[in-house]
């Protein structure tokens, strides 16, 4: 069955520091999505990427978060100097283009980041 | 604002017997409405989704989930639990606020312990 790959699964890092997460996407899904979770907490929406821009994002992606597609192939997460607060689990998220059924994300396994 | 509403942190259940997650809704027009599983250490996993017709949808693992409109509820259920099924559940509706980014809005999810 199709997966979304996420790298790494886990990276530990200094506060202000950036950061790359990475998603390599199922191969004919064309949205992608990020969320986080926090230790203990639901999972949050922060962005939405299709056609090569951001579709929508929350309030949680502030000017600190970016994302592109610089290759085609991996859709990244950036965050540009960590805080404390941006520990998480960070999840991406794709999904096909097309009718009803092309309404269920499928979710790679998670990058746990840690801000030390 | 559309949202989701999972009552209980916890559910506990013996193995063998029935078991049922609650989830409650709120959304402007017709819900889409999913179940995702959350093993330790995994990504979100689909399990079911109502999107239109028959209110009792099956779905993975011999989970099912019955849509009620006039009580905004998508619980899920499994006639017959299984040590196996302990994980982490979280009920989503896609936010029809959005356009067709498809993003979802997830609730607080729900741990089940099944004890054998």
């Amino acid at each position: 069955e199709p997966e979304v790959t996420q790298t790494p699964s886990h990276q530990v890092t200094q506060m202000g520091q950036e950061v790359i997460l990475r998603c390599v996407p199922i191969s004919n899904h064309l949205y992608f999505y990020w969320y986080r979770q926090i230790l203990g907490q639901k999972v949050e929406f922060l962005v939405s990427f299709y056609n090569n821009e951001i579709s929508e994002k929350s309030e949680i992606f502030d000017d600190q978060f970016s994302v592109e597609r610089p290759d085609g192939s991996n859709f990244t997460l950036k965050i540009r100097s960590t805080k404390l607060e941006d520990s998480a689990m960070y999840f991406c998220a794709t999904r096909r283009q097309g009718s009803s059924g092309a309404n269920v994300l499928t979710f790679g396994a998670g990058s746990r980041l840690t801000v030390l | 604002a559309q949202s989701v509403a999972q009552p209980e942190d916890q559910v506990n259940v013996a193995e063998g017997n029935p078991l049922t997650v609650k989830c409650t809704y709120s959304v402007s027009g017709n819900p889409y409405l999913f179940w995702y599983v959350q093993y330790p250490n995994r990504g979100l996993q689909f399990l079911l989704k109502y999107i239109t017709g028959d209110n009792l949808v099956k779905g993975s693992y011999g989970f099912e989930a019955e849509f009620n409109k006039s009580q905004t509820s998508f619980h899920l259920k499994k006639p017959s639990a299984l040590v196996s099924d302990s994980a982490l559940y979280f009920c989503a509706v896609r936010d029809q606020s959005s356009g067709n980014t498809g993003k979802l809005i997830f609730g607080q999810g729900t741990t089940l312990q099944v004890k054998p």
